[in-house]
């Protein structure tokens, strides 16, 4: 079972306000990511960390920013918030090896801003 | 090009029968791994199934079983006996190279279990 924590679950926000999206996971595992994932379409890897102080952009250019400062804490801030950042947001975690070891999803923040 | 190709977007299949999901990617590194997730409405992405490239057999994890064709490059997802449960969102996705490093998925198809 994995443990992997996302809060919030859902989030309805008004344009401009500034949110932050967090994720936590008490498996020690180096690696963390951050998918956007529109309703019904594939994942997008915007934001990933291979470790504390660690972190770079993914293949979808995303106006978020995200922090590693704890290896168990990878939270993602969207500084001002617009309708076009509506979509689910999936956080994971792997470890630093290689082989079978599948990312762990945390349970996604639905955001929706108005 | 799509490093992961899901064709079919949406399938049917009765409750107990076996039902095979196609998914087909495209590499050049020879060190690569295969993976099978499971999204049901709630939203969650559920790990089911990995293959690696260098693996011999396929990969088979209780229902679930991978059809890894290496010459045509396909990781077919296969579901035996399928259950109302089963019914979900399927995701392939690939990891290239020999280090650790993100995943990239298909677009996915839409599993609709009949009772």
């Amino acid at each position: 079972e994995a443990d992997i924590y996302q809060t919030p679950r859902y989030l309805v926000i008004g344009t401009g306000k500034k949110i932050t999206l967090e994720c936590s996971q008490t498996m020690g595992h180096d690696k963390m990511y951050w998918y956007q994932q529109d309703p019904g379409m594939e994942l997008h890897l915007i934001h990933y960390s291979y470790g504390v102080n660690s972190t770079e952009k993914g293949d979808l250019s995303s106006e978020s920013t995200v922090s590693r400062i704890r290896t168990e804490h990878f939270p993602l801030t969207l500084e001002s918030a617009r309708p076009s950042h509506t979509s689910q947001y999936l956080c994971a975690s792997s470890e630093a090896g290689t082989g079978g070891d599948g990312q762990y999803f945390g349970p996604g923040t639905r955001l929706t801003v108005t | 090009a799509q490093k992961i190709t899901q064709t079919q977007p949406g399938m049917f299949v009765q409750e107990k029968e076996a039902v095979t999901l196609d998914c087909t990617y495209d590499t050049s590194d020879p060190s690569y791994g295969l993976f099978w997730y499971k999204q049901p409405s709630s939203g969650e992405m559920i790990f089911l199934i990995y293959q690696g490239s260098y693996d011999q057999q396929n990969a088979t994890e209780g229902r679930y079983s991978l059809n890894f064709q290496k010459a045509r490059k396909s990781a077919n997802l296969v579901i035996s006996a399928s259950q109302l449960g089963d019914s979900a969102m399927y995701f392939c996705a690939m990891r290239e190279g020999g280090s650790a490093r993100q995943l990239t998925f298909g677009s996915g198809t839409q599993l609709t279990v009949l009772p």
